[in-house]
């Protein structure tokens, strides 16, 4: 079945630091791949994905990018600020998944960051 | 943009009472989807429902039921609430298609006494 293995957090970096978040998957076919971005008390927002292979993602200074030879999409920013901090999660949707699996995503377990100033 | 509101934020209950989350979304969107949220467990699909009055079993249905009778209006129920059911509920609606995000509400925060 497919899966997706985030880092463990917490992470916890200097406001300006760069940030890496690693993400690696297993799938059945060829999926597309997401990161959410979840804040403080709110529900989950898209923040960029990719639909193929070497296809990048990038929104707000984020960047992804599909790297199928390794089965990985980490999440960088160059420079990151006070108000990124929030949980990401990876997430991938499988468009080879039969049936009711259509449309599904499988969520990786979330990784926390908190940016001091 | 695309909007999916939950009828509470914050709501408590208890326990063996009949307990109904509402979910709306505005966009038109063919899936929608419950889920629960839990520190250490990520997020757990409880149900889903691809069209008006489908539905599908997620992960951990146990104890849930849902109610898709208008495509805008998903209903998430716990039939008798009990203690392990407190937890953030979260919405989420999607059109259909294998490569299509989700859009997601703010969640309802659940404690069930």
């Amino acid at each position: 079945g497919n899966s997706v293995t985030q880092m463990e957090g917490p992470v916890t970096l200097s406001e300006e630091a760069f940030l890496t978040i690693n993400c690696t998957y297993t799938a059945t076919g060829y999926p597309s791949l997401f990161w959410y971005v979840q804040y403080p008390g709110e529900g989950l927002q898209l923040l960029l994905k990719a639909t193929k292979a070497d296809d990048k993602g990038s929104n707000k200074g984020f960047e992804a990018t599909y790297r199928k030879e390794t089965t990985s999409f980490h999440l960088e920013k160059g420079s990151v600020q006070v108000s990124d901090s929030a949980v990401y999660f990876c997430a991938l949707s499988d468009p080879l998944a039969g049936g009711t699996s259509y449309g599904k995503l499988t969520f990786g377990q979330g990784t926390i960051l908190t940016v001091h100033p | 943009d695309v909007k999916v509101t939950q009828s509470s934020r914050y709501l408590v209950k208890r326990t063996g009472e009949k307990v109904f989350l509402e979910c709306v979304q505005d966009m038109d969107h063919e899936n929608m989807f419950w889920y629960r949220q839990d520190p250490g467990l990520g997020l757990r699909l409880i149900y889903f429902s691809y069209d008006v009055k489908m539905k599908e079993k997620g992960d951990i249905p146990e104890g849930y039921s849902v109610s898709r009778e208008k495509k805008e209006r998903f209903s998430l129920i716990l039939e008798s609430a009990s203690t392990n059911q407190t937890s953030m509920y979260l919405c989420a609606s999607s059109f259909a298609g294998g490569n299509q995000p989700q859009h997601f509400g703010d969640g309802t925060r659940l404690s069930i006494l």
